[in-house]
């Protein structure tokens, strides 16, 4: 089955930083994969999907790239805001979505 | 404004009562999904559906039962077989085919009073 690791579960970062939010996944065989961001109490919001066959994806500050064979994925956050400040989440797609369970981000000002 | 609605944002169940969950999509996905959320747990697989009169289990389909009698509604109820029914309930979508994206709803929170 497939098991997909978010690390770190936390992070606290000063307004300004980079960052970089890692997601691990143990079978390569997947179609794609999605990072969301979830702020407290409130559902998915999409960020990025990435197909099995493209190694990253960008979105303004946003930048996801994608490692099938390692089984790897980072999302990258250039010049955090306090904004950004929420639950991020990656899912690789198979039949069924598999989720990790988050990295919880704070951006202090 | 095309989306995935989810009512009611709360719910509150007594012991022994069946409660169902509302999700409505006008995107036009044949695909759609309910996803239980729990404290320090990734999402986890109710059921999900990807055509009109077909639905399949999930990982925790005990205690929940589906009906997928039109393409835009997938209402989820929870029986009093499920016996820890607190969560966060959240409902997806997306096209056929299992290289589409992926959207959610804002879900409903339930609590076992």
């Amino acid at each position: 089955k497939q098991e997909v690791t978010q690390i770190p579960a936390a992070l606290s970062v000063p307004e300004g930083e980079n960052l970089v939010l890692n997601c691990s996944f143990t079978d390569s065989a997947i179609y794609n994969l999605q990072w969301f961001r979830q702020d407290p109490g409130k559902g998915l919001t999409s960020l990025l999907l990435i197909q099995s066959s493209q190694r990253e994806q960008t979105s303004g500050r946003l930048n996801a790239s994608l490692d099938k064979s390692s089984g790897r994925s980072t999302l990258y956050i250039a010049a955090s805001q306090p904004g950004d400040s929420a639950t991020y989440l990656c899912a690789v797609s198979g039949n069924q979505f598999y989720f990790g369970t988050g990295t919880s981000l704070t951006v202090i000002p | 404004d095309g989306g995935i609605t989810q009512s009611p944002k709360y719910l509150f169940r007594k012991e022994g009562q069946n409660v169902t969950l509302s999700c409505e999509q006008n995107l036009n996905h044949d695909a759609m999904y309910w996803y239980r959320q729990d404290p320090g747990q990734g999402l986890r697989l109710i059921y999900y559906s990807q055509i009109v009169n077909d639905f399949q289990k999930g990982d925790i389909a005990e205690g929940y039962s589906v009906s997928r009698e039109k393409k835009e509604s997938f209402p989820l109820t929870v029986t009093s077989a499920q016996k820890n029914p607190t969560a966060f309930y959240l409902c997806a979508s997306r096209q056929q085919g299992l290289n589409t994206e992926a959207f959610f709803g804002q879900g409903t929170r339930l609590t076992v009073v």
